[in-house]
């Protein structure tokens, strides 16, 4: 069964702060890993890392996939009270042709002014 | 926004009766997939609809069941409504089943049962 675990839990931080986080997985076939970043509802894209493009960056996030270690960071330099929410992993197993994602439990972050 | 719309927004039902979330397709896309999002909880896989077939199912029961129509909208029902039902009802859609095609989310639908 894949599964995919989110560290840390909760973060708190304050504005300007830099900040990590953490993903690790379990997949019987690797097709891809996902970032997303939940506000409210929708969870809404950030990233897609795959064995050709381990590496993304975008503003002040980028992330890195570690393909020996099965894990992946996500960095988010000079944050903001915007970037207050949760923040989800997610493998993309290649099994078949659903796209069928496994999401970890998320990491809750807290941008304090 | 992400143009994935979903109805209703909130729900509530008592445990026993039926449900049926709706949900409008980005426009173009071919691919729905529902998820379940328990409180504290990531999403958790349902199904997913290819060409209005089920093509994956994780491991939810039967009386979780879904249909796609020719314009790619959905619908999921959920029969015999239990407690742990309760949760965010999210639906992404995509454009074919490639690997380079992105989800994109819906707002969701928060159901609960009383």
């Amino acid at each position: 069964e894949d599964k995919v675990v989110q560290s840390p839990l909760s973060l708190v931080v304050h504005e300007g702060d830099t900040v990590t986080l953490n993903c690790s997985y379990e997949v019987t076939n690797f097709r891809s890993l996902l970032w997303y970043k939940q506000e409210k509802k929708a969870p809404t894209f950030l990233f897609m890392l795959t064995s050709s493009g381990i590496e993304k960056k975008s503003g002040r996030l980028s992330s890195i996939l570690d393909k020996k270690e099965l894990s992946s960071i996500l960095n988010i330099t000079a944050t903001q009270t915007g970037d207050s929410a949760i923040y989800l992993c997610a493998v993309d197993p290649l099994s078949g042709s659903a796209r069928q994602l496994t999401f970890g439990s998320g990491t809750q972050l807290t941008v304090l002014p | 926004e992400t143009g994935v719309t979903q109805s209703p927004t909130h729900l509530i039902k008592t445990r026993g009766q039926q449900v049926t979330l709706r949900c409008s397709s980005q426009s173009g896309h071919n691919t729905v997939s529902w998820y379940q999002q328990a409180l504290g909880q990531g999403p958790q896989f349902i199904f997913q609809y290819y060409r209005e077939e089920e093509n994956g199912r994780g491991n939810f029961p039967p009386r979780f069941s879904g249909l796609q129509f020719p314009n790619y909208s959905s619908e999921l029902n959920v029969n015999a409504l239990e407690l742990d039902d309760s949760a965010l009802y999210l639906c992404a859609s995509s454009l074919g089943l490639t690997t380079n095609e992105k989800l994109f989310f819906g707002s969701g639908t928060q159901l609960s049962v009383l």
